[in-house]
């Protein structure tokens, strides 16, 4: 069964500063990858997804991610933070198309002005 | 844009009250789920359905819940008799294979 740990619960960066969020998993075959944004009551909002091919992916609001198969990581980044990126941040795994999605436990993000 | 709709947006039932929560996915969408996140923790998956049919469900999907898809197009969670340890927000989520789930704003569901 595929799992995922985010290793830091919180993380705190000034505005402008870069950002690399953790993300592992666990699985045996080759995962579909995805980070989630969810802002302070809202739902859950995809950021970007990697299911096969160049393994550097962009996504919206700035932000990419690379899927390392000999880490077994999938880490987010952004080259300079906003007031408005600071949210909660979920990785999750699955193991195929329409297959359920597996959640991390989150990294919240706070920033600094 | 099309996007998952669920209601109600906040409950409030006492403990052992029935609860409905409604969602209604994207409309050419196949697949349908539903998470729970409880407060300051993870989202978990609760059940994926299919075809008319639940296709996996989790450890926490036990006998006191249901899913339905009544009308072709609302798909609901039943919690038939609720626990305080029921209260969390509730997803539901919805995907057309092409492997991205899109999720509605949640229902907060409060047992007193």
């Amino acid at each position: 069964a595929q799992s995922v740990t985010q290793p830091d619960i919180h993380i705190t960066v000034s505005e402008g500063a870069s950002l690399e969020l953790r993300c592992n998993y666990s699985y045996g075959a080759t995962p579909y990858l995805f980070w989630y944004v969810q802002s302070p009551g809202q739902g859950l909002q995809l950021l970007l997804k990697y299911f096969s091919g160049d393994t550097l992916v962009q996504g919206i609001k700035g932000f990419e991610a690379e899927f390392k198969r000999s880490q077994s990581s999938f880490n987010l980044r952004k080259p300079s933070v906003h007031w408005s990126d600071a949210a909660e941040y979920f990785c999750a795994v699955g193991a195929s198309r329409d297959d359920k999605i597996i959640f991390g436990k989150g990294t919240r993000l706070h920033i600094l002005p | 844009e099309p996007e998952v709709t669920q209601t109600p947006s906040h409950q409030v039932t006492q403990m052992g009250q029935e609860v409905i929560l409604r969602c209604v996915p994207i409309s050419n969408h196949l697949y349908f789920y539903w998470y729970r996140q409880i407060l300051g923790q993870k989202v978990e998956f609760l059940v994926s359905f299919y075809n008319n049919e639940i296709s996996e469900k989790s450890e926490i999907f036990d006998d006191q819940f249901s899913v339905e898809r009544p009308d072709g197009s609302n798909f609901t969670l039943k919690i038939r008799s609720t626990k305080l340890e029921d209260s969390a927000m509730y997803f539901c989520a919805s995907s057309k294979n092409t492997g991205e789930l899109f999720f509605g704003e949640g229902s907060r569901l409060t047992v007193l």
